[in-house]
């Protein structure tokens, strides 16, 4: 069994500050887990995946994120949150065979 | 460069009208193939997925169906809509490994009335 739990709905930044969505996971197996980012009706865009080699992966638009399996956490981070980053996040974790969505996370960017 | 084409963007139908939905990936062969619907507040719902031409596996009993009649080709039917299909959905697409990432069309917005 797996599940994943985007801890915000909700995350208000102003333009230029650091941005982190926080995730945590649990997953019987090694998993695989994405982040995905949403605009208004739109399609989901992968940001970054994590497949088990580096633990710091590095994704598109300045966004990156940190596998912690100690704390069963993958946290999406960028350094400085622009107006075009305002859309909904979020977190998926893949086992053998499954596939799990976070809720979503809506990022809020203010001038 | 793989690509997902899915249509219509945008669609109003009538309560017990059909629905026809269609899908195509193009640059990838015998890639797992994926029907999402998103809801306003409740996420992304798994409805059919499929990982090869004729197979189909339903996650959600409904008046839905999904057919995959060619390799690179996914459709999602109706015969009679209901109001509670209204909705956001997606189709998607994905290598067969297990790790892979899904990629996902622009998604068609559903309005039944």
């Amino acid at each position: 069994a797996q599940s994943v739990t985007q801890l915000d709905s909700h995350v208000s930044v102003s333009e230029g500050t650091p941005v982190l969505l926080r995730c945590n996971y649990s997953s019987s197996y090694s998993p695989s887990l994405f982040w995905y980012v949403q605009h208004p009706n739109k399609g989901l865009q992968l940001l970054l995946k994590y497949t088990s080699a580096a633990t710091l992966v590095k994704g598109i638009n300045g966004f990156e994120a940190e596998f912690k399996k100690s704390e069963t956490s993958f946290h999406l981070t960028k350094p400085s949150a622009h107006m075009s980053d305002a859309a909904e996040y979020f977190c998926v974790v893949r086992g053998y065979s499954t596939l799990t969505f976070g809720k979503g996370t809506m990022l809020l960017v203010s001038p | 460069s793989q690509t997902i084409h899915q249509w219509p963007a945008t669609l109003v139908q009538p309560v017990g009208s059909p629905l026809s939905l269609e899908c195509t990936v193009e640059g990838t062969s015998n890639p797992n193939l994926y029907w999402y619907r998103q809801a306003a507040g409740r996420g992304l719902q798994l409805l059919f997925y499929s990982v090869g031409i004729g197979q189909i596996s339903s996650e959600v009993p409904q008046n839905l169906s999904a057919s995959r009649p060619q390799d690179r080709q996914f459709i999602l039917s109706s015969k009679k809509l209901l109001l509670s299909d209204s909705g956001f959905y997606l189709c998607a697409w994905s290598r067969s490994s297990y790790n892979s990432p899904l990629h996902f069309g622009n998604g068609t917005r559903l309005t039944v009335t």
